[in-house]
């Protein structure tokens, strides 16, 4: 597609339960990245892919975060035992080659409770 | 720690008035510059960008500029115009140290009046 998609929009679980929200690069993209906006403005770097290849996982919190993007699925992020703390909206990114820009989905609100 | 600041939460302008936005960063490894838009509920869209080879890009109402020197950059929007209100973030990657991950300031929000 011509766009990022990302689902579900938004997602309530209750703390301890496991999330996963899904991301459909554009495309024709090589790289997909992962971002955490925590309170309103401040956006976290997670996590990035090329194809289906781990390529920085820099910011991930290894211990209850993981993802993947697997050929001809969406790409995923799951956080098991979630937090309050993990309540955020989580962008996904995708950018078609190294130093290019990246294009962002619509984000998936995640509320703990 | 902040790599990417935006010292204005937020800027009013005038409609057809010019816009300036500015941001400064800290880190010198950073050498590729981007401007995104945010609207409430929506993820950013990207607006423009530039390499640090360069000193200023322009695209239509938007120009970007970068002084390396002082590690400051700036987004000049003229002529302002009511659509254009919307929160606006910098964002820097250190694209020759491998690192595409983005580094974003935390944003001016954009007020144009009619």
């Amino acid at each position: 597609g011509e766009e990022v998609a990302q689902t579900p929009k938004h997602l309530v679980r209750g703390e301890g339960q496991k999330a996963k929200l899904y991301c459909a690069p554009i495309k024709g993209h090589s790289y997909v990245f992962w971002y955490q906006q925590v309170l309103k403005n401040e956006f976290k770097f997670l996590i990035s892919f090329q194809n289906e290849n781990v390529f920085d996982e820099t910011g991930m919190p290894k211990e209850r975060f993981s993802a993947k993007c697997l050929p001809n699925s969406p790409c995923s992020l799951e956080i098991q035992a979630t937090k309050l703390e993990d309540s955020a909206v989580y962008f996904c990114a995708s950018s078609p080659d190294r130093g290019h820009e990246q294009y962002f989905g619509p984000g998936t609100r995640l509320t703990v409770t | 720690d902040q790599q990417v600041k935006q010292n204005s939460p937020s800027l009013s302008v005038q409609e057809g008035r010019i816009s300036i936005l500015n941001c400064d960063y800290t880190n010198s490894m950073f050498d590729y510059f981007l401007w995104y838009k945010k609207y409430p509920a929506e993820g950013p869209t990207f607006l423009i960008s530039i390499s640090s080879i360069k000193d200023k890009n322009e695209d239509g109402r938007f120009t970007v500029f970068l002084n390396k020197s002082a590690k400051h950059l700036s987004l000049h929007i003229v002529p302002s115009q009511p659509g254009d209100s919307a929160v606006y973030f910098c964002a820097a990657s250190a694209l020759s140290n491998s690192g595409y991950a983005l580094n974003f300031g935390k944003g001016t929000s954009l007020l144009v009046t009619p």
